[in-house]
């Protein structure tokens, strides 16, 4: 089984500043991890995925994730957040033959002017 | 192309009513996942869905189900609601090929237990 640690359950940022959510995961296995968006009433939309290779992954809106195995750890960046991306962000592993994600609690990202 | 789409978007339903959702997954998507999302307890899977067989399940008692149908359209059933049933449900499809395919999410559905 898999599980997932998301550090900071809030961050708030001023506009043009960079940002940092911490992701750490458990697993006996090797995994996918995911990072997701969700904005208000709405569903996920995947940001990145590291599946294999390239331990720096980037992703839309210009998003990048780091894989760290030995830290087991898969941090979410932006260099300079606006406005538009204040939103809960998810963190999550899957298992390398299933389809089950499993998330962790989330961390809200409020970006101020 | 379509995205995956729910029905309905909010429901209101009280305390021991069952209640049935649907999901229309993207065209060619042959799995279909269900999800819970609550305040309490965060993003929880439900079950996954490969053509019309369970493939995958959670760990959610007996009164949650669901079925998929040989369009590859899914609905999930909660029995005897509870008033801690009330959640946003979401639902994610996939091509689940032989290797990684992305899930792609709808909006939810939101059920209200009173």
């Amino acid at each position: 089984a898999q599980s997932v640690t998301q550090l900071d359950s809030q961050v708030p940022v001023f506009e043009e500043a960079p940002v940092e959510l911490r992701c750490n995961y458990s697993s006996s296995v090797s995994v996918y991890l995911f990072w997701y968006v969700q904005y208000p009433n709405q569903g996920l939309q995947l940001l990145l995925k590291y599946l294999s290779g390239s331990t720096l992954v980037k992703g839309i809106n210009g998003f990048e994730a780091e894989f760290n195995k030995s830290q087991t750890s898969f941090h979410l960046r932006k260099p300079s957040v606006h406005i538009s991306d204040t939103a809960e962000y998810f963190c999550a592993v899957s298992g390398l033959n299933d389809y089950k994600l499993s998330f962790g609690a989330g961390t809200t990202v409020t970006v101020r002017a | 192309k379509a995205g995956v789409t729910q029905t309905p978007r909010y429901l209101i339903k009280t305390r021991g009513q069952q209640v049935t959702l649907s999901c229309s997954p993207i065209s060619g998507h042959r799995s279909v996942s269900w999800y819970q999302q609550t305040p309490g307890q965060g993003l929880q899977f439900l079950f996954e869905y490969f053509s019309e067989t369970q493939r995958n399940k959670g760990n959610f008692p007996g009164r949650f189900s669901g079925r998929q149908f040989s369009n590859s359209r899914s609905e999930m059933n909660v029995s005897t609601l509870e008033l801690g049933d009330s959640a946003l449900y979401l639902c994610a499809s996939g091509l689940a090929g032989p290797s990684y395919n992305e899930q792609f999410f709808g909006p939810g559905t939101r059920l209200t237990v009173l």
